[in-house]
């Protein structure tokens, strides 16, 4: 079964709207959680790291006030894209550490899509 | 900094050929970690491998092998006998530690398996 849930798995917003995507952990406690951004047909990229109670990292070029980062609880962590642009059109997707061999799990991903 | 690059954007093979994904990795540390994830049309990310920079050792797991050469940094990955189903974008990635926090994704390579 899946071992970190991620919500929406696609949503469409109004350009200037925000939008929350969930990333759960279903199977164990997660300190640190990991939010991916994927472009059409490119890689994936590192956009910050998500911290249980306290301030995200966010990677170089990553902006802090746009992505809005919360990890309320061991098992959750969310992520808001604020006044979405159609520039902000990608796949996100979340990765947990955990399990017997601490290996990275990732959530199915969001594909969202602002008009 | 860290960089991985896999040259072929996409790949094309009719259903039993063999087929290798190359890998090609950068990172000034002396303690690493490989990975490669396959990603189908639906997202997710799946494991396949995980190889730490101290094992050479190359290694099959049914149809998939591996083959890591620390002297041209490359960890490549073969397919043998392919099947449609091993249609998908394969990714590799690079991480500092064992559990892949914080990974550096090569481009990907679209694997397109015909019958």
């Amino acid at each position: 079964g899946a071992v970190v849930s991620q919500h929406p798995s696609w949503v469409i917003c109004k350009s200037g709207t925000s939008v929350k995507i969930e990333c759960r952990s279903l199977d164990f406690q997660a300190t640190t959680m990991f939010w991916y951004r994927q472009f059409p047909k490119q890689s994936l990229m590192l956009m910050a790291t998500s911290n249980e109670g306290s301030k995200a990292t966010y990677e170089q070029g990553v902006e802090k006030d746009k992505f809005l980062i919360n990890h309320a609880s061991l098992t959750l962590s969310t992520l808001t894209v604020t006044s979405a642009h159609p520039e902000d059109s990608s796949f996100y997707i979340c990765s947990v550490i955990g399990g017997v061999m601490a290996e990275a799990f990732f959530g199915q991903g969001t594909r969202l899509t602002v008009v | 900094a860290q960089k991985v690059t896999q040259a072929q954007t996409e790949i094309s093979v009719v259903e039993k050929e063999d087929v290798t994904l190359d890998c090609v990795y950068e990172t000034r540390d002396t303690t690493y970690y490989l990975f490669w994830y396959k990603q189908p049309p639906s997202g997710e990310l799946v494991f396949l491998i995980r190889r730490n920079s101290f094992d050479e050792q190359n290694e099959i797991s049914g149809r998939y092998s591996w083959n890591f050469q620390k002297s041209t940094s490359s960890f490549n990955f073969t397919i043998t006998a392919s099947q449609v189903v091993d249609s998908a974008v394969y990714f590799c990635a690079l991480s500092a530690d064992n559990a892949g926090n914080m990974l550096t994704f090569g481009g990907g390579t679209r694997l397109m398996v015909k019958p």
